[in-house]
């Protein structure tokens, strides 16, 4: 199957400061990617729709000026968690469709401290 | 809009016996529904899935799922429970945008 390669899998932050990840198609091109997130012991939300080499779409209730998505491949996106507070603490999952199939990234573990 | 819901946020089963967990689905369309699990600080692993083939699905690790429209359900099933099926499962639907929706989840404790 397809593989998806998230990157960190997981990062330690002061709050106030950025943090990037990374999501790459590593055997197929993807025009879209999704990024999600998940809270502890809750299940994953949408929090937008990464488009190659257009704005991203987010969803209601997410802020795009601070989880700025750049899809500038057709082979990554990058998630970039700007001026980061505990409360952005999370795991933050991407995924690529490929034929019809969600292949979802390893996941990153952010801690904001 | 389409959306799936899990009944039961945590299960227990004994090992050896038969493993149910719920999910049932709202969609105005012929939807396209998936089972996935997850262990902790880990991604999905995708179980099975149902692309209006055959009602009856068949995933990896013996887990079968059933496509019921009358029921508007697609309940995930494993006869026989190992210890190692311990671990966090979802019920997701593909939407018309390709995004995933998911339940809320399901977890899965197997007792020795």
């Amino acid at each position: 199957g397809a593989v998806v390669s998230q990157h960190p899998s997981w990062v330690i932050c002061k709050s106030g400061t950025s943090v990037k990840i990374e999501c790459r198609s590593l055997d197929f091109q993807a025009t879209t990617m999704f990024w999600y997130r998940q809270f502890p012991k809750q299940s994953l939300m949408l929090m937008a729709t990464s488009n190659e080499g257009s704005k991203a779409t987010y969803e209601q209730g997410v802020e795009k000026d601070k989880f700025l998505i750049n899809h500038a491949s057709l082979t990554l996106s990058t998630l970039t968690v700007t001026s980061a507070h505990p409360e952005d603490s999370s795991f933050y999952i991407c995924s690529a469709t490929l034929h019809g199939e969600a292949f979802f990234g390893q996941g990153t573990r952010l801690t904001v401290v | 809009a389409q959306s799936v819901t899990q009944l039961g946020s945590h299960v227990s089963v004994s090992e050896g016996a038969l493993v149910l967990l719920r999910c049932n689905y709202s969609s105005s369309v012929p939807p396209y529904l998936f089972w996935y699990v997850q262990y902790p600080n880990q991604g999905l692993q995708l179980l099975l899935k149902y692309t209006s083939a055959a009602t009856l699905v068949k995933g990896i690790n013996g887990f079968e799922a059933e496509f019921k429209k009358s029921e508007t359900s697609f309940h995930l099933t494993k006869p026989s429970a190992h210890m190692s099926d311990a671990a966090e499962y979802f019920c997701a639907v593909r939407t018309n945008n390709n995004d995933m929706r998911f339940g809320a989840g399901t977890r899965l404790t197997v007792k020795p």
